[in-house]
């Protein structure tokens, strides 16, 4: 079993609509990552978070650290908003960070 | 544009071949990391250092693999004697102590 687990896999929306990625981990983390790939893209990073929620314009990330689970919202969802999404933990006492495996999601216009 | 450069953006090599990708982080980032990725894959960790240290290695890293950091500057990783499994994108990320990492845009190997 993975450290990392991400749900769904893969999720298609109409533009417009609400859209939640889940993550839950099993390892003691320090921090949690939102990533964001686009096909033949790099890596940026959306969110770092370590308690609570963070917000930046439509995405939205929340932490619950007893439960070992995290989310990524997205309101009003764009076509643009098309990406592969990447959870990513920092270890506790560890250099390494450890990633899910992505959502893959596809926002039709 | 994040900031970390990677390079070569591609390279195809011939089953046997040493190869060699270089990383330059943002200037200040005291730690860097090297990653791989494969197709439908999160990245997954081969190594890191914080300035010129390196401080962990994954059990992926076989003999074939090494990485360096002179100065604490850029990295190269090496690949010896390559496999056809080797085949993946190469991803370098740097961060200033334990802040958000900036990716490269990764190195894709595909080995023939």
């Amino acid at each position: 079993k993975n450290e990392v687990e991400q749900s769904p896999q893969n999720l298609t929306a109409q533009e417009g609509e609400f859209i939640t990625i889940n993550c839950s981990y099993s390892v003691g983390i320090s921090a949690l990552h939102w990533l964001q790939q686009h096909p033949g893209g790099g890596i940026v990073s959306l969110f770092m978070l370590s308690s609570g929620k963070k917000k930046h314009g439509r995405l939205i990330a929340t932490i619950n650290i007893q439960e070992k689970h995290s989310s990524l919202h997205i309101t009003a969802s764009h076509p643009r908003d098309s990406a592969v999404y990447i959870c990513a933990v920092d270890v506790t006492n560890a250099g390494k960070s450890t990633f899910g495996d992505g959502t893959t999601l596809t926002v039709k216009p | 544009d994040t900031g970390v450069s990677q390079d070569p953006r591609h390279k195809i090599t011939k089953r046997g071949q040493n190869v060699t990708f270089r990383c330059d982080p943002i200037s200040e980032h005291n730690r860097l990391y090297w990653y791989r990725q494969t197709l439908g894959q999160g990245p997954e960790f081969l190594t890191y250092f914080q300035n010129e240290a390196q401080l962990e290695k994954s059990r992926l890293l076989s003999d074939r693999f090494s990485a360096e950091r002179p100065k604490g500057s850029f990295s190269t990783l090496e690949i010896q004697r390559t496999e056809q499994g080797d085949s993946a994108m190469y991803l370098c990320a740097s961060r200033l102590r334990l802040d958000t990492q900036y990716f490269g845009p990764g190195t894709r190997l595909t080995v023939l």
